[in-house]
């Protein structure tokens, strides 16, 4: 069964501390996997596509990578303003639906 | 430009009762996604449209829930027999096409009392 994992289910970091978000699938032929920010009472927010592995991408503090298991959301000195949950979503070759994953929490405290 | 809008912002229905919630996604976005999502879980999928015909409707979860694109621009999901169960945000998104990156709007908050 296609699945997606994220871990951890919540972070807490201080300003300035750099981490990373975890997204696991398991899925039989990966046609695309998503980055997704949700502040609370709204709708996700599009961040980054990833394709293939060894595809990174960048903006601004946040640097997505993707390997054949796995992806990591990298975050360099956050700022509380990057506080939000984090949804991995991926798109399967052989359907159109999409799967999220339940999202990391992330806090960053001044 | 204008996002994706959805209206009601929140709903607050009676058990037993019927609901539309109306989504209008950017112009010229052929796809379009219903999802529901509960408190502290990721968005799950109920069902894709491509122009006017649903695509994949797996994720309807049985056949009280239906949605419609009748111009393939927008849409209605409608929830027959309200349950106190399918109280959550329902949210919608448009993309180019399918497989591409999904812009959403902010959401339907429903409750069934």
């Amino acid at each position: 069964e296609d699945q997606v994992t994220q871990s951890p289910e919540a972070l807490r970091l201080q300003e300035g501390e750099s981490s990373s978000l975890n997204c696991s699938y398991t899925v039989s032929g990966l046609r695309g996997l998503f980055w997704y920010r949700q502040d609370p009472g709204k709708g996700p927010e599009f961040l980054f596509t990833l394709y293939s592995a060894g595809e990174e991408k960048e903006k601004e503090r946040l640097k997505a990578t993707l390997t054949k298991k796995e992806s990591f959301l990298h975050i360099t000195a956050p700022k509380p303003e990057d506080s939000a949950t984090y949804l991995c979503a991926l798109t399967q070759t052989s359907y159109d639906k999409v799967i999220f994953g339940p999202g990391t929490s992330l806090s960053v405290i001044p | 430009g204008a996002g994706v809008s959805q209206t009601p912002s929140n709903k607050v229905t009676e058990k037993g009762k019927y609901v539309e919630l109306r989504c209008d996604p950017i112009s010229g976005h052929t796809a379009l996604y219903w999802y529901r999502q509960s408190l502290g879980q990721g968005p799950e999928f109920l069902i894709y449209f491509q122009g006017t015909g649903a695509a994949d409707d797996s994720g309807l979860p049985n056949d009280r829930f239906f949605a419609v694109r009748p111009e393939g621009s927008v849409s209605t999901l409608k929830i027959q027999r309200t349950e106190r169960g399918d109280s959550a945000v329902y949210l919608c998104a448009s993309s180019t096409g399918p497989g591409r990156e999904q812009y959403f709007g902010p959401g339907t908050r429903l409750t069934v009392t």
